[in-house]
């Protein structure tokens, strides 16, 4: 078991440009997570997919972000236009989907972005 | 609206002795909590869940209890290693299945 991972770990980029992470999930979870964590906070939930299927969106996923899971495996999470606020850690976990009720979600090691 | 709160942002501990760290939630339709152990620059290590039926869990050094009335939880390790040493998130979800993470407490472990 090869567990969540991530790419890139870390990416430095200048205000105004776009930047996409990809997430892979462990094999065989049916759910996908992607958070947002800053310094002093827990994580905060982004958005999530079940298969390829988006079926939650946080308001703090702004206009400029937009997350895709194509063919229910890995995801990706573009940002558009990055202002320094986007500066945090974005995390993806994945979960598998038992009858009617998820149960842990597994997480990878983060994407650390750096909006200059 | 913090609807998980972990009220203590650090707390020391002797190697060997008990580490208890707690953790509060308001959102009575949670029925799902779990605790996270996280590194620096790593993401969280998922460590010990309980379900809303149950007031007690335990698996190994780690104890996870659960008092619905008070809305309150904690976990318990013991003994402590300075391995342990790190940030706790504590996390709840609803039936929606996204976690609610508090803002986390940061143990150390010491000699």
């Amino acid at each position: 078991d090869t567990g969540v991972s991530q790419d890139p770990r870390h990416k430095i980029t200048k205000r105004g440009q776009n930047v996409t992470f990809r997430c892979d999930p462990i094999s065989e979870h049916n759910r996908l997570y992607w958070y947002r964590q800053t310094l002093g906070q827990g994580p905060e939930f982004l958005t999530y997919f079940q298969n390829e299927a988006q079926l939650e969106k946080s308001r703090l996923l702004s206009d400029r972000f937009s997350a895709e899971r194509p063919k229910g495996s890995f995801s990706t999470l573009e940002i558009q236009r990055t202002e320094q606020g986007d500066s945090a850690m974005y995390l993806c976990a994945s979960s598998p989907l038992e009858g009617l009720r998820t149960d842990t979600q597994y997480f990878g090691p983060g994407t650390r972005l750096t909006v200059l | 609206d913090q609807q998980v709160k972990q009220n203590s942002p650090s707390l020391s501990v002797q190697e060997g002795r008990i580490s208890i760290l707690n953790c509060d939630y308001t959102n009575s339709m949670f029925d799902y909590f779990l605790w996270y152990k996280k590194y620096p620059a790593e993401g969280p290590t998922f460590l010990i869940s309980i379900s809303s039926i149950k007031d007690k869990n335990e698996d190994g050094r780690f104890t996870v209890f659960l008092n619905k009335s008070a809305k309150h939880l904690s976990l318990h390790i013991v003994p402590s290693q300075p391995g342990d040493s790190a940030v706790y998130f504590c996390a709840a979800s609803a039936r929606t299945d996204k976690l609610i993470f508090g803002t986390g407490t940061r143990l150390q472990v010491f000699p």
